[in-house]
């Protein structure tokens, strides 16, 4: 088992290109976060999907999509990279959203906007 | 709304000392609350879990204990190793909600 995995493992980015980072999970999980992590602000929820083909708005969901691609796949896109979202972006997942508790994080995406 | 606030570290401890770290919360109703670690080059991974008040949470040599007349939620070790290194995040659940609140961290380096 992987659990989770997510690629790529860093990335540069100048203003305004565009990326997707990839997020998979083979835990059959049904649902799966986004978030990004920035000093001293903890986690912050970006995106979340409770089930396969749905996916909902997090606290700071401005400036990214998402899709939920199948059970195992969700992908966060950024449109049109800014320096403010140079941050650390994890992928997790949980069997549902009343488990959320137990959360199941990748290893993390380190990404820096110039 | 629903916070999490944690003392700022980094927190620098001998082996086998005493940690402590204090987390606080604000919210309504009666949340769950969790303590996750992250260490170095992982992703984060829960630890300890309390779901009401008074119940206390254990891991690996951690302990916290939900309290409600305090809104608090400190974690402590009595003996820490230097594999104890990393960040430490406190984070709470509404009982009605899906998704978890995080405070900022809190990292932790113990040396030999």
């Amino acid at each position: 088992n992987a659990g989770v995995t997510q690629t790529p493992k860093f990335q540069v980015l100048k203003t305004g290109q565009s990326m997707t980072l990839q997020c998979a999970q083979d835990m059959n999980h049904n649902s799966m976060y986004w978030y990004r992590q920035d000093p001293g602000m903890g986690l912050r929820l970006i995106y979340y999907s409770a089930s396969e083909g749905t996916t909902d708005k997090g606290e700071v969901p401005n400036g990214y999509n998402v899709s939920r691609l199948n059970k195992r796949e969700f992908s966060l896109r950024l449109e049109s990279a800014a320096p403010s979202q140079t941050s650390v972006y994890f992928c997790a997942s949980s069997v549902g959203l009343a488990e959320s508790y137990e959360q199941y994080f990748g290893p993390g995406t380190r990404l820096t906007v110039t | 709304g629903n916070s999490v606030t944690q003392m700022e570290g980094p927190v620098t401890l001998s082996e086998e000392a005493f940690l402590t770290i204090n987390c606080t919360y604000t919210a309504t109703g009666y949340p769950s609350l969790f303590w996750y670690v992250q260490y170095p080059g992982e992703g984060l991974q829960l630890l300890l879990k309390a779901t009401k008040a008074d119940d206390k949470g254990s891991n690996k040599g951690f302990e916290a204990t939900y309290r409600k007349e305090t809104t608090s939620f400190h974690l402590e070790k009595g003996s820490v190793q230097v594999s104890d290194s990393a960040v430490y995040f406190c984070a709470l659940k509404k009982a009605a909600g899906n998704k978890l609140t995080f405070g900022g961290g809190t990292r932790v380096l113990v040396k030999p």
